[in-house]
């Protein structure tokens, strides 16, 4: 299994432009999250899916933030317009069953906005 | 909404040292989870705690769940260099602020 995939590794680009990070959650995990990190505010929980459905978007810091899954294997968080201080590293992490068990983390997506 | 809290926040041992880092949610938790993120990588989860007081061992690392279910914590007995990374307890999904050891040899 390759686990979690998450494209791109690092993406640097100008304020105001859109964001896309991609991610591929391992098969069969049924739980797919999005995180931000940053040294200020450590891991925070953006927002996260079960079987493909947005279940708790509470941690989105706003509307310039949304996040999608249109199928079992692939998911998207998008920025527009992007800021400098969404500047941070986003992981997304899947796994099987909810909260009851592991987290399987990709490698994240370093984003720098300048 | 529920919190989790870590302590303390940075940590630098001696090898050979114990270390100790602590976890405390504001609400009672199902179950706890743990991870390692070593500098410039990714969370990788360690172990996951469900029963009242229970306690997990892997090797060295000793791991608590309090008989509330509120608190819990990571015991790393005698340290090694490749002990050193941040270390993470988890609940419903939320993340403590992480627990950073170093460890000079």
């Amino acid at each position: 299994d390759a686990g979690v995939i998450q494209s791109p590794r690092h993406e640097v680009t100008e304020m105001g432009q859109e964001v896309t990070l991609r991610c591929k959650p391992i098969s069969g995990h049924d739980y797919l999250f999005w995180y931000r990190q940053t040294m200020m505010r450590g891991l925070e929980l953006l927002i996260y899916f079960n079987n493909n459905v947005p279940i708790d978007d509470s941690g989105m810091p706003e509307d310039r933030f949304s996040a999608k899954m249109p199928n079992a294997s692939f998911s998207t968080l998008k920025i527009q317009p992007s800021e400098p201080r969404d500047s941070a590293v986003y992981f997304c992490a899947s796994s099987w069953a909810g909260r009851n068990y592991g987290y399987t983390f990709g490698s994240g997506t370093r984003l720098t906005i300048v | 909404g529920q919190q989790v809290m870590q302590i303390p926040q940075y940590q630098h041992v001696q090898e050979g040292e114990d270390f100790t880092t602590y976890c405390n949610s504001s609400t009672t938790l199902s179950n706890i989870q743990w991870y390692k993120q070593r500098p410039g990588g990714h969370p990788v989860f360690l172990i996951q705690l469900v029963k009242s007081g229970e306690v997990k061992k892997q090797k060295r690392l000793t791991f608590q769940f309090g008989e509330a279910k509120k608190n819990s914590s990571l015991h790393i007995t005698a340290t090694q260099t490749t002990d050193v990374g941040t270390y993470f307890c988890a609940g419903r999904g939320r993340f403590g602020a992480g627990t950073r050891l170093t460890v000079k040899p």
